[in-house]
């Protein structure tokens, strides 16, 4: 079964750097989500994507957070300049339409720690 | 309850025995869906339950919606250790799911 999956599943990175959170979603999918879930917490959304734009932001997705579909398989998710509180796992999601129908299916997340 | 926490937080049950499960929501929904996530794991799909929808079945999983009280419920019949996981509903509106707080089903061998 095709399945949505992300690199890479652990990532650390220095306060104030720049990470990117690389997602491959099933391939015929149109729409693309972020999600985080900090240890012990709700998961939480971030954004969805389609058709080359961003659809949806939550709050929690400020001027540090973009994402990108920079060719037709990958999706990124990029943080500028990192905080403590950005240590969260990071999950990618794709569906094949906005979500009324069809479910968003998971990859299994990037555990990102920052430092 | 979820938009939200669900009902319980933690459930322990013998193995072969049926566990339920609650949520409610507060805002209007096109669906609802159901989550399960094992340790350090992704979220894995079980079943969506749309909103002119009052209950459907997948295998072993029942799931109920009840708009009027904004409530869902699941119930996962003859369990199994491997069903062993933290299980969350998520409401599905404004592009977006929102997710409860979850909960975790231990199952006794």
């Amino acid at each position: 079964e095709p399945e949505v999956t992300q690199t890479p599943s652990h990532q650390v990175t220095q306060m104030g750097q720049e990470v990117i959170l690389r997602c491959v979603p099933i391939s015929n999918h149109l729409y693309f989500y972020w999600y985080r879930q900090i240890l012990g917490q709700k998961v939480e959304f971030l954004v969805s994507f389609y058709n080359n734009e961003i659809s949806e932001k939550s709050e929690i997705f400020d001027d540090q957070f973009s994402v990108e579909r920079p060719d037709g398989s990958n999706f990124t998710l990029k943080i500028r300049s990192t905080k403590l509180e950005d240590s969260a796992m990071y999950f990618c999601a794709s569906s094949e339409d906005r979500g009324r129908v069809q479910p968003q299916h998971f990859g299994d997340g990037t555990r990102l720690s920052i430092l | 309850s979820q938009q939200g926490e669900e009902d319980p937080q933690a459930l322990s049950i013998q193995e072969g025995e049926n566990a339920t499960m609650n949520c409610s929501y507060k805002t209007s929904i096109n669906n609802l869906q159901w989550y399960r996530q094992n340790s350090g794991r992704g979220l894995v799909h079980l079943i969506l339950i749309r909103s002119n929808e009052r209950e459907k079945h997948s295998g072993r999983l029942r799931v109920t919606l009840d708009t009027s009280k904004k409530s869902s419920s699941l119930l996962i019949t003859a369990s199994r250790a491997a069903d062993t996981a933290s299980y969350f509903c998520a409401t599905f509106g404004n592009e977006k799911l929102t997710f409860g707080t979850g909960t975790r089903l231990t199952i006794i061998p």
